[in-house]
C-alpha cells in the first residue's frame, strides 16, 4: 500500500530564503504524487502534480517538486519565498488501485520578514 | 475546474448531537469525497459517494457514524452524528475534475472545509 511521510510539520524561512519542504512516498508501482496547498481558512489547492515524463514538475506561484525515485522522495522547493506562501502544504501519492489520494501529514510554512 | 460550496463553515456543537454538513458543486460530478482533518494531523478518507448508491467507507469510519446522502451530481451532505469532543476536526469535501475523470484522480478540487468544534 502507498503511504507519504512529510518530514517536518513545521518550517521557517526568512523572506527571500529557500523553500524546502521535503516529502518521502512508499508505493509498490510508480506513483502519481501531488503538492496541495492550505492558506488560512480556504480549501485545498493543487500546486503541482506528477504522473509521467519530466521528473521536475513546475507548479503554480513559482513552486516546483522533483520526482526523484531512487530516494522514492518528491521534495518541494522555492527559491525565493514570499510573505505569502505562509500556508500548509500537503504532499499526496494516488492509489493505482482505487484512485484516491493517500496525503502525507502536512507542512505549516512560516514566512519571517 | 470546480467551484465547491461547503457549509456551515464552521460549528460548535454539543455532545451528543449531530451535525449535517453541505457540499453544492457547479458542475456535475460523478465522485464526491468526504475526509476529515483532525487537529495537527494529515487529510484522512471517510467515504466516496457516488450518486444513485450507497456510498463507500474507509476503515475506520461506518455509516451510522457519518451517514452521506447523494441525492444528485451536484450535492451530497455527511452528518457526523452523536458528537464527543474527539469529533472535533476539519471536514472536507473534494470532487474529481468535473472535465474528465481519469483513472488516478490526477485533479481533485476541494471545498473550503468545515471546521467542528465538540464540547
Amino acid at each position: 500500500a502507498q503511504s507519504v511521510t512529510q518530514l517536518g510539520s513545521h518550517v521557517s524561512v526568512s523572506e527571500g530564503a529557500l523553500v524546502l519542504l521535503r516529502c518521502n512516498y512508499s508505493s509498490s508501482v510508480p506513483p502519481y504524487l501531488f503538492w496541495y496547498v492550505q492558506y488560512p481558512n480556504q480549501g485545498l489547492q493543487l500546486l503541482l502534480k506528477y504522473t509521467t515524463g519530466a521528473t521536475l514538475v513546475k507548479g503554480i506561484n513559482g513552486f516546483e517538486a522533483e520526482f526523484k525515485k531512487s530516494e522514492t522522495s518528491f521534495h518541494l522547493t522555492k527559491p525565493s519565498a514570499h510573505m505569502s506562501d505562509a500556508a500548509e502544504y500537503f504532499c499526496a501519492v494516488s492509489d493505482l488501485n482505487t484512485g484516491k489520494l493517500i496525503f502525507g501529514q502536512g507542512t505549516t510554512l512560516q514566512v519571517k520578514p | 475546474s470546480a467551484v465547491i460550496s461547503q457549509k456551515p463553515s464552521r460549528d460548535i456543537c454539543q455532545r451528543g448531537t449531530s451535525l449535517t454538513i453541505q457540499c453544492q458543486v457547479d458542475s456535475q460530478v460523478t465522485m464526491m469525497f468526504w475526509y476529515r482533518q483532525q487537529p495537527g494531523q494529515s487529510l484522512t478518507l471517510i467515504a466516496t459517494a457516488n450518486q444513485g448508491s450507497e456510498a463507500t467507507y474507509e476503515s475506520g469510519f461506518v455509516i451510522d457514524k457519518f451517514p452521506i446522502s447523494r441525492p444528485n451530481l451536484t450535492f451530497s451532505t455527511l452528518t457526523v452524528s452523536n458528537l464527543s469532543p474527539e469529533d472535533s476536526s476539519i471536514y472536507l469535501c473534494s470532487v474529481e475534475d468535473p472535465g474528465g475523470r481519469t483513472a488516478t484522480n490526477e485533479k481533485l478540487f476541494f471545498g473550503s472545509g468545515t471546521q467542528l468544534s465538540v464540547l
